[in-house]
């Protein structure tokens, strides 16, 4: 069974650039999150989809960052414009509808800004 | 004060040894409970889930949890090279709550 695949797996950019991300879950996984993780902690989640309905997006700082998914299959995680700050490893997971728990991790992308 | 807490560490124990890894959490709200191990540069690896109080065990591991007093721990019995890596706690009620990870590293 394929895993959560993301691109890029690494990707530098100057402030104020912008930046997005890709995401294709495990087939059958109806949920999707994207979670930052910013070096030395854990990951802090950003944003969760059902199907292509948002159901969490409290912790996403929606003046710069947006997501979408829209078949309710792959994602994309859109930073814009980019801040020093938002350094950082973004992960994208899946799991089934109701199994919050057992979530599957891509690989991640890590972003560098300068 | 954090929901989730853990040891950063760094960790470092002999080839053989038992490790004990561990988080204290302050919702009581949370549900279930997991473990993850995250290797460099990797995404995490989900090593072991659990909904009640009590012990799970699965090989060497086995995972705890004491709802009443807001704590779970992980054991590793026979620690190898190969298991080193960061090792996360998460719990939650609906989304995951991630503790900060704890470096293990298990020397030969």
């Amino acid at each position: 069974e394929a895993g959560v695949a993301q691109s890029p797996r690494y990707k530098i950019i100057e402030k104020r650039q912008s930046v997005a991300f890709w995401c294709n879950p495990i087939s059958g996984h109806a949920t999707l999150y994207w979670y930052q993780q910013i070096l030395g902690q854990g990951p802090k989640l950003l944003i969760q989809f059902q199907n292509n309905g948002v159901v969490d997006d409290s912790q996403l700082p929606k003046d710069r960052f947006s997501a979408e998914r829209l078949k309710g299959v792959d994602s994309t995680l859109k930073i814009q414009p980019a801040k020093l700050e938002d350094s950082a490893v973004y992960l994208c997971a899946s799991s089934f509808p109701g199994q919050p728990g057992e979530q599957y991790f891509g690989p991640g992308t890590r972003l560098t800004v300068t | 004060q954090k929901e989730v807490e853990q040891d950063p560490g760094p960790l470092s124990v002999p080839e053989g040894a038992i490790v004990s890894l561990n988080c204290t959490y302050s919702n009581s709200a949370f549900q279930y409970f997991m473990w993850y191990r995250q290797y460099s540069r990797k995404g995490p690896e989900l090593l072991m889930y659990t909904y009640s109080s009590g012990n799970k065990e699965d090989g060497r591991f086995t995972a705890q949890v004491d709802k009443s007093s807001k704590y779970i721990s992980l054991f590793i019995r026979d620690s190898q090279p190969s298991d080193s890596a960061t090792y996360l706690c998460a719990m939650g009620g609906g989304k995951l709550i991630f503790g900060q990870g704890t470096e293990l590293s298990v020397k030969p």
